[in-house]
Parts: structure tokens; C-alpha cells; sequence
């Protein structure tokens, strides 16, 4: 049973440009969560979503950052315009969704804005 | 919202010797997750925890969850160098069901000497 798959595990882009981050959850997990984690900080929640749904987008920037997770394929998380400050790990994970199922971690994806 | 402090922020154990990890919430924990994470890598799930006083070990790591649900410690046994890395608590918000994601500490960082 593959886990939760990220990709790409790391991105360079300059500045201006898009990043677009994937996410499968496990199988059988209809819940997504991203997560961000700055140098020197800690991890920091982002977005919650189902399938067709943002449930929960309190941890999303106002600009340049959108999440989807459509009926088919994977969960995107989309940052637009780049700036240094973007770089970071971005980390996906999924459950069953209930209280007290598990929620796993992706192996992440590190952008680097250069 | 909720905040969760970890202590120590960092920890250098010669091997095999005892250890232990705390984690404090500022409100009632609902779930309380412990992952490891190793530099550079993805979380990887230890325990999760939901009762007021429950335990749980898995291999030389425990796991507590105190009565009023405010605190978690997480103890290794005859440390050894492959639990280096970064430990980190993350509470279910408000009554769990991942609406509100995982807050997280900051994390407790794990050396082990030889």
C-alpha cells in the first residue's frame, strides 16, 4: 500500500515564475492537508481539503497560493509569482478524515526560489 | 487557537542512555500525534494518543497522554543512534475530525552520541 506520493521532491524556480506541487494520498484517504515548513520555523498548516472541496484554507497566504484537490488525480497546490520568501518544504498528508484515523506525511517537496 | 510547546528544543544523549521529550498544549488535546522526522525528509507517524491517562510503546519508544489531557511525553529506552532527529507533537484542534488540521510544535531536535 503506497503511501502518501509527492511531487516533485524538489523544484527550483526563479523568481515570477509558477510552482506546482502534487500530492496522491494514500489509497482509500479522501482528506488532504498541506503543510509548510520555513527554515527555522515550524510546520505550519495551510489547507484542508476533499475531493471537490476546500474545507479549511484559514493557513493559505491571501495571494498567489491556491490548493485543489479535483475528482480525478491528485491534490495540486499552486503558487504563482514566486518570491524567495515561497521557499520552503511543502509538506502533503492525508487521512480517512474521522477523528482518530491517522494522518500520514508525504516525503514533502522542496522549493528553492532563485 | 492552540499553541503546543515542546521541551527541550534540543537534546544530545550519549547511546544508550534514557531520554525523554515533553509536549504542552495550551487547551485540551482531542489527538495528540508524535512524528519523527529526519533532516531533509518527510514525517514519519509514531503514536497518536486520545484518552486522558493512556499509554501506548512501540519498540524502545512510550508514549503518555496525561489525565487532563494537557501534556504528552515521549520516552526512549537505550537510545540509540537511528533515533536521531526531529521530533514533533501535533494536536487535532477544537474536537478533532481534522477540521482544523494539526498544530504543531516547534519540535525537539535529537542527537545521539556514540
Amino acid at each position: 500500500n503506497a503511501g502518501v506520493m509527492q511531487n516533485p521532491r524538489h523544484l527550483v524556480r526563479r523568481r515570477g515564475q509558477e510552482a506546482r506541487l502534487r500530492c496522491s494520498p494514500m489509497k482509500g484517504h479522501s482528506h488532504v492537508y498541506w503543510y509548510r515548513q520555513l527554515p527555522e520555523e515550524g510546520l505550519k498548516f495551510m489547507v484542508y481539503l476533499q475531493k471537490e472541496n476546500i474545507i479549511d484554507e484559514s493557513g493559505m497566504p491571501k495571494e498567489r497560493f491556491s490548493a485543489e484537490f479535483p475528482k480525478e488525480g491528485p491534490s495540486i497546490l499552486r503558487i504563482q509569482q514566486v518570491v524567495r520568501g515561497d521557499s520552503a518544504a511543502y509538506f502533503c498528508a492525508s487521512s480517512q478524515g474521522d477523528s482518530g484515523n491517522t494522518i500520514y506525511f508525504g516525503e514533502g517537496s522542496w522549493l528553492t526560489v532563485v | 487557537s492552540q499553541e503546543l510547546e515542546q521541551s527541550p528544543q534540543s537534546l544530545i544523549v550519549q547511546e544508550g542512555k534514557n531520554l525523554t521529550i515533553n509536549c504542552t498544549s495550551s487547551k485540551t488535546l482531542y489527538g495528540l500525534y508524535w512524528y519523527k522526522q529526519k533532516y531533509g525528509e518527510g514525517l514519519i507517524f509514531l503514536m497518536m494518543l486520545q484518552k486522558g491517562g493512556e499509554e501506548k510503546s512501540h519498540e524502545k519508544i512510550t508514549a503518555k497522554l496525561d489525565e487532563k489531557k494537557q501534556q504528552s511525553s515521549l520516552h526512549i529506552t537505550a537510545s540509540q543512534p537511528s533515533h536521531a532527529g526531529i521530533y514533533l507533537c501535533g494536536a487535532e484542534g477544537r474536537s478533532g475530525g481534522g477540521a482544523d488540521g494539526l498544530t504543531f510544535g516547534k519540535g525537539t531536535h535529537l542527537i545521539i552520541q556514540p
